[in-house]
């Protein structure tokens, strides 16, 4: 069955601290893997978007790994600003057409 | 570049009223999603179009939700009757050829009592 599991499900940490949230999933045949993130009461923004040949993608303070091998993802946050406060939400493609989302991780950055 | 468009913003109704949500995505994109997302989950979609033609329905609830794109840019969603579990919000996105990054609206958030 093609699933995205994510966690945490929420996470509480300091502005200028670091994170990472995870990603796990079982969809195949795998063709991408993105990580969008979605302030309240807005739709989702894509920050990476990863093929199977990488391992590494950043955007500013993001950077997302992926290791095609285990099925596993993560996205780390570094020196965390308040504006990162929002749901991160992973997304995995299948034949490039079908994609399967995870329930995602509410981040909350307090100052 | 303007993006996605969703109208309205909010809706509030009773159970067994009817709603319809209305979308117009980003100018050439040719594929349109609607998804589900209810409080504290990931989007569930609902139903993907390519131009005007219907790609994936397979859970949309189809004895009370339907949608279309008659013209291929700009697509409806109705719910009729709704229930008290169609609260959520429901976001509409468009990509290129259904292959790229989707490009997501503010969200429709519905809540039915």
């Amino acid at each position: 069955k093609n699933q995205v599991e994510q966690s945490p499900q929420s996470l509480i940490i300091l502005e200028g601290k670091n994170c990472t949230l995870q990603c796990n999933y079982t969809v195949s045949p795998f063709s991408n893997l993105r990580w969008y993130k979605q302030d309240t009461g807005r739709g989702p923004v894509s920050l990476t978007i990863m093929t199977f040949s990488e391992n590494t993608k950043s955007n500013g303070r993001y950077t997302a790994t992926l290791d095609a091998d285990t099925k596993q993802s993560s996205l780390h946050i570094t020196a965390s600003q308040l504006s990162d406060s929002a749901s991160y939400i992973c997304v995995v493609s299948a034949n490039f057409n079908k994609f399967y989302f995870g329930s995602g991780t509410k981040l909350n950055v307090k100052p | 570049e303007a993006g996605v468009a969703q109208s309205p913003r909010y809706k509030i109704i009773e159970k067994r009223q009817s709603v319809a949500f209305w979308c117009n995505p980003i100018s050439g994109h040719a594929t349109l999603y609607w998804y589900q997302q209810i409080l504290g989950q990931g989007p569930k979609l609902l139903i993907q179009f390519q131009n005007n033609g219907v790609v994936d329905d397979s859970q949309l609830p189809k004895d009370r939700f339907s949608a279309e794109r008659l013209k291929g840019v700009d697509s409806t969603l109705k719910i009729q009757p709704a229930k008290l579990e169609d609260s959520a919000v429901y976001l509409c996105a468009s990509s290129l050829q259904g292959r790229e990054t989707q490009y997501f609206g503010p969200g429709t958030r519905l809540l039915v009592l």
